[in-house]
């Protein structure tokens, strides 16, 4: 099956910096890749996707790259503020929309003052 | 994108006793994923639910264990039987919104004592 590693962790930034998470996948039929946000006591939410015949998508302060040939993406906040503080998770899609997602562990973002 | 009510947002049970979880959407979805978060971890897919016909578990849980019904296309119940301390988790459905990403409830979180 689907295999999605996510890298770092944990990540600590001071506000207004850049943040960025990796995540890599192993099946090349992966086709759908979103990312989610977890605040504490709340389930995930989507903030931002991508389909794999597209290279890079922008909302706002926060954009999605996708290398289809290296099989990774990744996750770009940029000007950071506190309330980016979260757990972000990434996934990946194996082929179909109505499929499951393959959940990378998760990355613990803290962001200071 | 789909709405979901998930009941209760949580609770604490004696072992052995048994709780169901109950997802609620706002829109016919084919189908409806249960997934199990264990403290500090990534999202674990128990089983995948379609309308009229029996879920799917994925390896390591056992329809004995956590019954599902997916009476029509708008609910679905995940039952956490004879529980264990082990089973304190939080339990999350997830639908598939026609083209808008998976949306996610905001979760069920368990304790068994």
């Amino acid at each position: 099956g689907e295999n999605v590693e996510q890298h770092p962790s944990t990540l600590s930034v001071q506000e207004g910096d850049s943040a960025v998470i990796k995540c890599t996948y192993s099946d090349s039929a992966s086709n759908y890749f979103p990312w989610y946000k977890q605040e504490l006591g709340k389930g995930p939410q989507l903030i931002i996707d991508i389909r794999s015949n597209v290279g890079e998508k922008k909302d706002q302060r926060i954009a999605v790259t996708l290398n289809k040939t290296a099989k990774h993406f990744s996750l770009h906040i940029t000007e950071t503020q506190p309330e980016d503080s979260a757990v972000y998770f990434c996934a990946a899609n194996r082929g179909s929309t109505l499929g499951r997602l393959y959940f990378g562990r998760g990355t613990q973002l803290t962001v200071w003052p | 994108s789909a709405v979901i009510s998930q009941k209760p947002s949580r609770d604490i049970c004696q072992r052995g006793t048994s709780l169901t979880i109950q997802c609620q959407v706002d829109s016919q979805v084919t189908m409806m994923f249960w997934y199990r978060q264990q403290p500090g971890q990534s999202l674990t897919l128990i089983a995948t639910a379609n309308q009229g016909s029996e879920a799917t578990y994925e390896s390591g849980f056992v329809i004995d264990k956590f019954p599902i019904s997916r009476p029509n296309l708008t609910f679905s119940t995940l039952t956490v039987s004879n529980m264990s301390p082990e089973d304190s988790s939080i339990y999350l459905c997830s639908v598939e919104g026609g083209g808008y990403g998976y949306t996610f409830g905001s979760g069920t979180r368990l304790t068994v004592v």
